[in-house]
């Protein structure tokens, strides 16, 4: 059974530090996402994963993913509090369901 | 304008009186799917559709139906709600057009329904 572990849940950090939220899954996968959400509101995409050593950036964002380790990280350099928001990951493996994790929410202070 | 809708936005409804939730996509996609929010849980999949008439169940599929008649439609049925249904619903698409581009397994989320049965 696919399950999928997102940690930390909560992650408060200061303006301009880095951060790396981290995303394992248990059994072997060919898609993972990474999507944002904001308080009442749907979820956006940021980004697709599709093979081993994939690496994907956007603004402040890099995504990377470990097939082999099972694992994704969504990369944070120099948060700004626009950033602020709940990211979840999410694994699926062919027409099989898609599992998402419990998702991390990330606030960033001044 | 590229978009999956969802209507209604908020029910309240009553246990037991059936409802219906329907998605509608505009990009003739083929791949279509329900989730549930809750607190604490992240998103669960309901059901999801792979074409038409082609249905399957996902994680939480115990007291809900789909249909797939339509490629753009695939409206979510609970025929008789009880109050642990009270959640957030999100309605998803994606072209799942296979290859290797990661845009063929883009999803794509409506605007989400908040459904409160009392």
């Amino acid at each position: 059974e696919l399950k999928v572990e997102q940690n930390p849940l909560f992650l408060s950090m200061q303006e301009g530090k880095n951060y790396t939220i981290y995303c394992n899954y248990s059994t072997t996968s060919d898609r993972l996402y990474w999507y944002r959400q904001d308080p009442g509101k749907s979820l956006e995409s940021l980004f697709v994963l599709l093979s081993n050593g994939a690496v994907k950036q956007e603004g402040r964002l890099m995504a990377s993913l470990d097939t082999k380790a099972r694992l994704s990280t969504l990369h944070i350099t120099a948060a700004v509090h626009d950033l602020s928001a709940t990211y979840f990951c999410a694994v699926g493996r062919n027409t099989d369901k898609l599992i998402f994790g419990t998702g991390t929410r990330l606030q960033v202070f001044p | 304008e590229a978009q999956v809708t969802q209507n209604p936005r908020y029910l309240i409804t009553v246990t037991g009186k059936k409802l219906t939730v329907t998605c509608s996509q505009n990009m003739n996609h083929e791949y279509m799917s329900w989730y549930r929010q809750d607190p604490g849980l992240g998103l669960r999949q309901i059901y999801y559709s792979m074409n038409v008439e082609v249905t399957d169940k996902g994680d939480v599929p115990e007291g809900y139906k789909v249909s797939r008649k339509e490629k753009r439609n695939f409206p979510l049925i609970l025929e008789s709600p009880s109050p642990n249904q009270t959640s957030l619903y999100f309605c998803a698409s994606s072209p799942w057009a296979g290859g290797t581009g990661s845009n063929s397994y883009e999803q794509y989320f409506g605007p989400g329904t908040r459904l409160t049965v009392t």
